[in-house]
């Protein structure tokens, strides 16, 4: 069945550092891919998104790249902020919607100033 | 933005009784909630699916008997874990549809611990 693998964490980083959070993914057919934030206290909340090979969804100063090639849709941050500090999980959509996703076991970032 | 109210966020219950979960759409109408369920160092596993008036659709290897869905209004869709076992303990996320836009808003998660 459909998988995701997402590094595991938790990652610490200082203020402005690059980040990098790798995600991989198992599917049949062509998913839609998610990253999700979870901030302290919060829900999840949808980040950013990519619907087909090659796409690059982006917010906030984070993107990701949908890569058939190497099933992969790493997150990636320049330069981070305290702010940033919270829980990512990567998910994908089957049959290319978010009907019902599939997640990885999420990545607990914390960036110290 | 569109909120998903999820009540209590911390729960913890003698092995036996029954809890029950809320979910509330606070500002839209929910077509469609979502019930998820993480252990420790784990994925949220998709438990089941339910749409407003109509019965839930389990995931395989979920029991419907022991894991009750009740989504009667557009709102409001409830979880009721019943006789609780100490392997029941985990973190209960809901999710919401809404109906108009078709975006997925996430509760905040309720964490059952069963003694």
């Amino acid at each position: 069945g459909d998988s995701v693998t997402q590094m595991e964490g938790p990652v610490t980083l200082s203020e402005e550092a690059f980040l990098t959070i790798n995600c991989t993914y198992t599917a049949t057919g062509y998913p839609s891919l998610f990253w999700y934030v979870q901030y302290p206290g919060e829900g999840l909340q949808l980040l950013l998104k990519a619907t087909k090979a090659d796409d690059k969804g982006s917010n906030k100063g984070f993107e990701a790249t949908y890569r058939k090639e190497t099933t992969s849709f790493h997150l990636e941050k320049g330069s981070v902020q305290v702010s940033d500090s919270a829980v990512y999980f990567c998910a994908l959509g089957s049959q290319g919607g978010s009907e019902k996703l599939v997640f990885g076991k999420g990545t607990k970032l914390t960036v110290n100033p | 933005g569109a909120v998903v109210s999820q009540h209590p966020s911390r729960v913890i219950c003698k092995s036996g009784t029954s809890v029950k979960i809320e979910c509330r759409s606070l500002d839209f109408q929910a077509t469609t909630m979502f019930w998820y369920r993480q252990f420790p160092k784990q994925s949220l596993m998709l438990m089941a699916t339910s749409n407003e008036g109509s019965k839930a659709t389990y995931e395989q290897g979920v029991e419907k008997d022991k894991f009750l869905i009740n989504h009667a209004s557009l709102t409001l869709s409830t979880l009721t874990v019943t006789s609780a076992h100490p392997e029941d303990s985990s973190f209960y996320i809901c999710s919401a549809r809404d109906g108009a836009s078709e975006k997925l808003f996430f509760g905040s998660g309720t964490q059952l611990s069963v003694l």
